[in-house]
């Protein structure tokens, strides 16, 4: 059983603070690794897919790291804004067999940013 | 273009009844994922299919759940007989051939068996 943790649970910050948050996940047969923004009453929305260890990628005022031989990737938000709130979700992909459709989800890191 | 279609969005169903659930993937999507968000609970895989092929149905229930995506037509997530505990959000995503590509999501069907 693939198992892919998320931490923190929640998080509140103020507007303007800069954040982080963590996503731990099997280290042996890497595929990749997804991160997903997911709004209240909305569907979740890709961020990043990272392939490579040593990844990074930015998309604005958000980016992402990638450790693979550890089984980590942190997502970082510069000045948080009101509307960056939402659950933070990130999602394991392995490699090889029929297996490789299959995303397994964290729980996710729901943020909150208080105005 | 109109992203994944998922209809309904709420539906209801007393137990012992049947529950259809329809997904269009987005188009040029070849690839369909069904996802299930128990309450309380994160996404859990249920089966990713291909145009009339079942490529990987691990997550599913052994029993009374089934799923398929015709030729043509939307792929429809089928679910007989159902008990309370089928309540749920059935989310349905879709993703271009290649696995470099983030999966675009609808927008969910809220299941809910009184």
């Amino acid at each position: 059983i693939l198992n892919v943790e998320q931490s923190p649970q929640s998080l509140h910050v103020q507007e303007g603070d800069s954040t982080n948050f963590t996503c731990s996940f099997p280290s042996s047969n890497f595929y990749a690794l997804h991160w997903y923004r997911w709004e209240t009453a909305k569907s979740p929305e890709a961020l990043f897919v990272m392939t490579l260890n040593g990844d990074e990628k930015k998309k604005g005022r958000i980016s992402a790291t990638l450790n693979t031989k550890e089984g980590y990737s942190y997502l970082y938000i510069k000045g948080s804004q009101p509307e960056d709130s939402a659950t933070y979700l990130c999602a394991f992909l392995v490699s090889g067999g029929t297996s490789y459709g299959k995303l397994t989800f964290g729980q996710g890191t729901i943020l909150t940013v208080h105005p | 273009n109109a992203g994944v279609m998922q209809n309904p969005r709420h539906l209801v169903r007393r137990r012992g009844q049947e529950a259809r659930l329809r997904c269009s993937p987005m188009k040029g999507h070849s690839h369909v994922y069904w996802y299930r968000q128990l309450p309380e609970e994160g996404l859990k895989f249920m089966v990713y299919l291909q145009k009339e092929n079942i490529i990987d149905e691990s997550g599913m229930p052994k029993e009374r759940f089934s799923a398929e995506f015709p030729k043509e037509g939307p792929s429809i997530l089928r679910i007989q007989q159902v008990v309370r505990g089928d309540s749920a959000a059935y989310f349905c995503a879709s993703s271009p051939t290649g696995q470099n590509y983030g999966y675009t999501f609808g927008s969910g069907t809220r299941l809910t068996v009184v």
